[in-house]
């Protein structure tokens, strides 16, 4: 059974549209995160949600709109993509917050923007 | 500021050598410290963690790291690396409560010679 589980593994998009990744986890956590890894695999937080509520937004862009349906679920929404854009994506999940944070990575989506 | 320092961007070991592997945190409070393993196309697994207690904290894989407060230092240790070590690996930081984003080094690839 996959823990944390993201779709699409790979994307391949021009500049200019529009996309989402898809990240779903099945552990009960109630804290759900995105993480871009760059080029030189540098990995850094982007979005928190915990119980559905936007906890943590670290200067993203504004065209990056993170969703949470349920705590299960964190999808993200890129309006009109840019090559800078072009990254792995991350999507993460720990119990609630104040506990011990240990977070469960998803497999990550290559994403590319040509 | 809080940071993660991982001083080596490369290493190479023989197979059968023993490996460490550096991190030095910059934080405020009491850190919980983290170790994570990416292998090639792969997401992050975690390898081990310490929040409090005893200074030397095994995980999986024979690895085990230790917690020196006096050096902000959590180095990763193993006695006798295998070649399915090959990987980067990822030392990060994060608070103990509250907004639990994690903060990242910017990674060590190990390679692993025969």
């Amino acid at each position: 059974d996959t823990a944390v589980s993201q779709t699409p593994k790979y994307l391949v998009t021009q500049m200019g549209n529009d996309k989402s990744i898809k990240c779903e986890q099945n552990l009960g956590h109630d804290t759900m995160y995105w993480y871009k890894q760059d080029s030189k695999k540098f990995l850094k937080i982007m979005f928190s949600y915990n119980n559905k509520e936007l906890i943590i937004n670290e200067t993203v862009p504004n065209r990056f709109s993170p969703k949470s349906p349920d705590k299960a679920h964190l999808n993200l929404h890129i309006n009109s993509l840019e090559l800078g854009d072009s990254a792995v994506y991350f999507c993460a999940s720990s119990p609630r917050t104040g506990t011990n944070n240990e977070q469960f990575f998803g497999p990550g989506t290559r994403l590319t923007v040509l | 500021a809080q940071s993660v320092t991982q001083p080596d961007i490369h290493i190479t070991v023989s197979e059968g050598a023993s490996l460490e592997l550096r991190c030095n945190y910059s934080y405020g409070a009491t850190p919980y410290l983290f170790w994570y393993v990416q292998s090639p196309g792969q997401g992050l697994q975690l390898l081990l963690k310490y929040f409090s207690g005893d200074t030397l904290v095994q995980g999986i894989k024979g690895f085990e790291a230790e917690f020196k407060r006096s050096q902000s230092s959590f180095n990763l240790r193993k006695p006798s690396v295998h070649w399915s070590d090959a990987a980067e690996y990822f030392c990060a930081v994060s608070g103990p409560g509250g907004y639990n984003k994690l903060i990242f080094g910017a990674g060590t690839r190990l390679a692993v010679h025969p």
